[in-house]
């Protein structure tokens, strides 16, 4: 059975500081891992996606990986009110359009 | 303006009854899927498509069906069957071989 662990929060983040989001994974085969950001009420939304070892950087967000550890982490940096959301971590180990593993999500705020 | 749509966005069920939910795409992306939310949880995979004409089973496929008779559409029927279908639906689709998967917004189901 493939799990996918996140803290169910909610993480509470002062605006403008940097907002980190964790995620652990039980496959170890899994290959591709991503970030969804979901208000209340609305369907999820593809913030990151990363695949190889390391930091993969997008505007104020930054996914790391860490397959050893099976660790993937999402950081927020000058965290604004609109980020305040339930962060998705999914995980695919299929290699391939077999759908996605997903935690139960984080729920981040953003205090102003 | 390309996209994934669901409708409707709100369904009352009747103990008993068939409902279809509707998900059409015109993304031109080979795979569709069909997840389900609960309040607080993450999401589980009902059915996926990687092909007209071919569907397989999800993590909780009982009491439920689909069907894929064009590429663009992939609708879900929630049988009577499934005893406790009051949930988020999100239909997603991907392009064939690659797994980042993108959300329609989504039908609440309310059994009365």
């Amino acid at each position: 059975q493939k799990e996918v662990e996140q803290n169910s929060g909610p993480l509470s983040v002062p605006e403008g500081a940097i907002a980190s989001l964790n995620c652990t994974y039980s496959d170890r085969g899994s290959q591709s891992f991503f970030w969804y950001r979901q208000y209340s009420g609305k369907s999820p939304e593809l913030i990151m996606f990363i695949y190889s070892n390391g930091d993969k950087e997008d505007g104020r967000f930054t996914a790391q990986l860490n397959k050893a550890s099976q660790y993937v982490s999402l950081l927020i940096r000058d965290s604004q009110p609109s980020d305040s959301a339930t962060y998705l971590c999914a995980v695919d180990s299929g290699g391939g359009a077999d759908g996605l593993t997903f935690g139960k999500g984080t729920h981040l705020i953003i205090q102003p | 303006d390309g996209g994934i749509t669901q409708s409707p966005k709100y369904l009352f069920r009747k103990e008993g009854q068939n409902v279809t939910l509707s998900c059409e795409q015109n993304l031109n992306h080979d795979a569709m899927y069909w997840y389900r939310q609960d309040p607080g949880q993450g999401l589980r995979l009902i059915y996926y498509s990687q092909i007209v004409n071919d569907f397989q089973k999800g993590d909780i496929a009982e009491g439920y069906s689909v069907s894929r008779e064009k590429k663009e559409s992939f609708p879900l029927t929630v049988t009577s069957a499934q005893k406790n279908p009051t949930a988020f639906y999100l239909c997603a689709s991907s392009i064939f071989g690659l797994d980042t998967q993108y959300f329609g917004p989504g039908t609440r189901l309310t059994v009365l």
